[in-house]
């Protein structure tokens, strides 16, 4: 399967435990998205990569959360301190964007999420 | 700004009768927008697009929506409803600025379709 991988699928933790999410993107893509999902809701802008560049991040991204993309491959997004307020599902998306100033234009592909639940 | 008014929470239909999931969308910028289908622990899908084109945009699995920038709607359809239509829908817009960098996704809140056999 050549898709947008997720890893773990689900995760269960204790309130104030640190947890650490993967993501492998479709091989070829530059652009690499996180987007939180709480229950009954669309997904939510987290941050999003250019290559191995973090380019922007939303306010929801508070002091605990940190995404790094090292070698404009894989991400990894870490929650340190865990909150119930953080159970949601986190979802990665990646696209090729090819020609500055079409991103608009670019689908994103998505992967199947990670379900956490903090207790 | 950018956002998304999904109308109905809820849309229950028989199999082989038409569907209707309604959308209304407001953009600072020229608006992409996009229909996308979650199925249970499935990733999301992209069902179609509608980009500066055809207002009239045919999706995968014989969707359609239409784009009216007067009414600012982007209502997605389908003439017959499958059992396996059943899933959630998101309309997405996100703004398309020349020379910008993010083109953050903006989601609806969703819309659950229920299909009767």
């Amino acid at each position: 399967d050549t898709g947008v991988s997720q890893d773990p699928r689900h995760k269960i933790t204790k309130r104030g435990q640190n947890v650490t999410f993967r993501c492998d993107p479709i091989s070829e893509h530059n652009r690499l998205y996180w987007y939180r999902q709480t229950l009954g809701q669309g997904p939510e802008f987290l941050t999003y990569f250019q290559n191995e560049a973090q380019l922007e991040k939303s306010r929801l991204l508070s002091d605990r959360f940190s995404a790094e993309r090292p070698k404009g491959s894989f991400s990894t997004l870490e929650i340190q301190r865990t909150e119930q307020g953080d159970s949601a599902m986190y979802l990665c998306a990646s696209s090729l964007e090819s020609r500055p100033g079409l991103a608009g234009l670019v689908e994103q592909f998505f992967g199947p999420g990670t379900r956490l639940t903090v207790l | 700004a950018q956002s998304v008014t999904q109308l109905d929470s809820h849309v229950s239909v028989s199999e082989g009768t038409p569907v209707l999931l309604r959308c209304n969308y407001s953009s600072s910028y020229s608006p992409s927008l996009f229909w996308y289908v979650q199925h249970p622990n499935k990733g999301l899908q992209l069902l179609l697009k509608y980009t500066s084109a055809a207002t009239l945009v045919k999706g995968i699995n014989g969707f359609e929506a239409e784009f009216k920038k007067s009414e600012t709607s982007f209502h997605l359809t389908k003439p017959s409803a499958h059992m396996s239509d059943a899933a959630e829908y998101f309309c997405v817009v996100t703004p398309v600025k020349l020379g910008s960098g993010a083109n953050n996704l903006f989601f609806g809140t969703g819309t659950r379709l229920t299909v009767i056999p």
